[in-house]
C-alpha cells in the first residue's frame, strides 16, 4: 500500500508563473491537508479536503491560493503569480476518515526565484 | 487563536544523557501530536496522545500529556546519534476540522559523541 504521493518534489517558478502541486491520497483514504513549511518553521494549516468539498480552508491564504480534491484524480493545490514568500515545502496529508490519524506525504518544496 | 510553543527550540546533547523537550499549547485540546522530522523529509509520526495522564514509551523516547496543565513533554533517555531530527509537537486546532493541527515551531535536536 503506496504512501502519500506529492509529486513534483522539487519545483522551481519565476515569480508571476503558477505552481501546481499534486498530492494522491493513500489508497482508501478519502480526507486530504495542505500544510505550508517555512524555513526553520512549524507546518502551518491551509486547507482540509473530502472529495470534491472543501471543508476547511481557514488556513488559506485569501488571495492567489485555491485548492481542490476532484471526484478522480489527485488533489491539486494551486498558486498563482508566485512571489518570493510562497518558497517553502508544501506538505499534503490523508486520512481514512476525518479524526483519524492522516500520514503525511514527503512535501513538495517550493522556489520562487 | 491556538498557539503551541516548544522549548528549546535548539538542544545539543551528548550521546548517553537524557534530555526533555517541552510542548505548552494555550487552549483546550483533545489530541497532542509527536513528530520527527529529518533534514529534507517528511514527518514521522511518533506519539499520539489522547487523554489527561496518558503516557506512551517507544525505545528511548516516552512522551506524556497533561491536559490541566496544557502541556506535553517528549522525554530522551540515554541519546543516541540516531534521534538527532527536528522534533515537532501539534495540537488539533478543532474537532469539527479533521486532521488540522496546529504546530509548535520544532526542537532541533543533536546528539553528539
Amino acid at each position: 500500500n503506496a504512501g502519500v504521493m506529492q509529486n513534483p518534489r522539487h519545483l522551481v517558478r519565476r515569480r508571476g508563473q503558477e505552481a501546481r502541486l499534486r498530492c494522491s491520497p493513500m489508497k482508501g483514504h478519502s480526507h486530504v491537508y495542505w500544510y505550508r513549511q517555512l524555513p526553520e518553521e512549524g507546518l502551518k494549516f491551509m486547507v482540509y479536503l473530502q472529495k470534491e468539498n472543501i471543508i476547511d480552508e481557514s488556513g488559506m491564504p485569501k488571495e492567489r491560493f485555491s485548492a481542490e480534491f476532484p471526484k478522480e484524480g489527485p488533489s491539486i493545490l494551486r498558486i498563482q503569480q508566485v512571489v518570493r514568500g510562497d518558497s517553502a515545502a508544501y506538505f499534503c496529508a490523508s486520512s481514512r476518515e476525518s479524526n483519524t490519524e492522516a500520514f503525511f506525504g514527503q512535501g513538495t518544496r517550493l522556489t520562487v526565484v | 487563536e491556538l498557539k503551541v510553543e516548544q522549548n528549546p527550540l535548539f538542544l545539543s546533547m551528548q550521546e548517553g544523557k537524557n534530555y526533555t523537550i517541552y510542548c505548552n499549547y494555550s487552549t483546550t485540546s483533545d489530541r497532542l501530536y509527536w513528530y520527527r522530522q529529518d533534514p529534507g523529509k517528511s514527518l514521522e509520526s511518533l506519539f499520539v496522545l489522547l487523554s489527561n495522564g496518558a503516557v506512551k514509551q517507544e525505545g528511548r523516547l516516552m512522551a506524556s500529556l497533561d491536559t490541566k496543565a496544557r502541556l506535553s513533554t517528549l522525554h530522551i533517555t540515554a541519546a543516541v546519534h540516531d534521534l538527532s531530527a527536528t522534533y515537532f509537537c501539534a495540537v488539533d486546532l478543532s474537532s469539527n476540522s479533521g486532521y488540522a493541527l496546529n504546530f509548535g515551531k520544532g526542537t532541533s535536536l543533536l546528539v553528539t559523541p
